[in-house]
């Protein structure tokens, strides 16, 4: 069964500060996603990552950075938190091949950051 | 005006109802149509996907599309406790490409014994 873990499941940081998210997947997976949940506007995709040490930008990057160092770790980095970005942080990863239907992605649990 | 419309809820049932969750698209570009899962404190799991019109069966969960009227549909039968969840639309053009996939903001339903 596969297996995403996102390191924390809550996270309380101050403005300013510079946050990292972990993700780790059990699959071999080559894809690799971070989403951002907010009520009301659904999953938005802010990075993703074909490959490692490959990134691009999704919807909402602006604020945001990855690292894809190896494999199997798609780090979110917040390069210096605001309040805006207090949210539920969702990592999520597939098979290359196949398409969203027939290599659907599988989600950690999420991180829930709150900035104050 | 968003891509992809679904009614927040919460929709509260009692057990043995049938469910209906819908949403609302406006690009008719959109070929795939998936439902997500999302039990609380969890991630979403794929439940089921359509591809272009019609419906798909899965065993208490029918999936259908109305690419003429931009809508498609979850129903559930004979629900219980446990399908108590978020239930998210999400959406993607023809080629399936993840980049593109479009989520509706999810309608929590509570199933109530």
């Amino acid at each position: 069964d596969v297996k995403v873990t996102q390191s924390s499941r809550y996270l309380v940081k101050r403005t300013g500060e510079k946050v990292f998210l972990e993700c780790v997947q059990d699959m071999d997976h080559e894809n690799m996603f971070w989403y951002r949940q907010d009520p009301g506007l659904g999953l938005r995709l802010i990075y993703f990552s074909y490959d490692v040490k490959m990134k691009e930008k999704g919807d909402i990057p602006e604020g945001y950075s990855v690292s894809r160092e190896k494999k199997e770790r798609f780090s979110l980095i917040l390069e210096s938190a605001s309040t805006n970005q207090t949210s539920m942080y969702l990592c999520a990863s597939s098979l290359r091949t196949g398409g969203v239907y027939n290599s659907p992605l599988h989600f950690g649990n999420g991180t829930r950051l709150t900035v104050t | 005006q968003k891509e992809v419309e679904q009614d927040p809820g919460p929709l509260s049932v009692p057990e043995g109802a049938i469910v209906s969750l819908n949403c609302t698209y406006s690009n008719s570009a959109f070929q795939y149509f998936m439902w997500y899962r999302q039990y609380s404190r969890k991630g979403p799991e794929l439940l089921m996907y359509t591809y272009s019109s019609g419906n798909k069966e899965d065993g208490r969960f029918t999936a259908q599309v109305d690419k003429s009227s931009k809508y498609i549909s979850l129903f559930i039968r004979d629900s219980q406790p446990s399908d108590s969840a978020t239930y998210l639309c999400a959406l993607t053009l023809g080629d399936g490409g993840y980049n593109k996939l479009i989520f509706g903001a999810g309608t929590r339903l509570a199933v109530h014994p």
